[in-house]
């Protein structure tokens, strides 16, 4: 079945680069997603990729994608405090629904 | 514009009693869909609806039921709530999928524990 992973934590300096990774299971997925959870508050997308793209840059935030592996990762640039917050990858369920598939969550704490 | 709300915003309930949790969004998208999160397990599907009048099951739908008798509203209703239960519950819209992509939208969670 489908399966997203994360890892749980990641602990960085403020102004330092964050790299989140995630491992999913549907290549068919057209559509990868990071979606941010501020405290508090509900799910926000970050950005997303689309399936036959290996990087994506937008400011801060580049994504890139290893569709052999099955790897995605959402690296941070300049990390600040206001980064701090759970980031979910997400996978297109490819059928008629296009449901989402969450992975668990990172949680990333910035130190100042 | 409200997006979506979502209501109450915390509620402590007795084992046994029945709840709905109520969620409304002002966007005009066919999908809704309702999740759980739990620590360490990220969110995961109860119930979703493709479109007004239709309803499917997610992951862990047991225990909780959903209606969608029009496009603005998707209750999910715990008819004898246990304390596994317990969580956090995010209420979600989306538009139509174009090519696979899909934009879903967050409301700001009900925080539910059951004693």
């Amino acid at each position: 079945g489908e399966d997203v992973e994360q890892s749980l934590f990641l602990s960085v300096r403020e102004g330092d680069s964050s790299v989140i990774n995630c491992t999913y299971t549907d290549s068919s997925s057209t559509y990868l997603y990071w979606y941010k959870q501020e405290p508090g508050a509900g799910l926000q997308l970050l950005t997303y990729i689309f399936s036959n793209m290996d990087m994506k840059q937008d400011q801060r935030l580049t994504v890139l994608l290893n569709k052999k592996d099955k790897h995605l990762s959402l690296r941070i640039a300049d990390t600040q405090t206001g980064d701090s917050a759970i980031y979910f990858c997400a996978e297109t369920l490819m059928d008629s629904s296009y449901k989402l598939i969450f992975g668990s969550g990172t949680r990333l704490l910035v130190r100042p | 514009i409200a997006g979506i709300t979502q209501a109450p915003t915390s509620q402590i309930l007795a084992a046994g009693r029945r709840m709905t949790l109520r969620c409304t969004q002002d966007m005009r998208h066919n999908a809704m869909y309702w999740y759980r999160q739990d620590l360490g397990l990220g969110l995961r599907l109860i119930h979703y609806s493709n479109t007004a009048g239709t309803t499917g099951k997610g992951e862990v739908p047991d225990g909780y039921s959903v209606s969608r008798a029009n496009t603005d509203d998707f209750p999910l209703t715990l008819a004898s709530a246990v304390p596994s239960q317990t969580s956090v519950y995010f209420c979600a819209s989306s538009d139509s999928a174009r090519e696979g992509f899909t934009e879903q939208f967050f409301g700001p969670g009900t925080r539910l524990t059951v004693l």
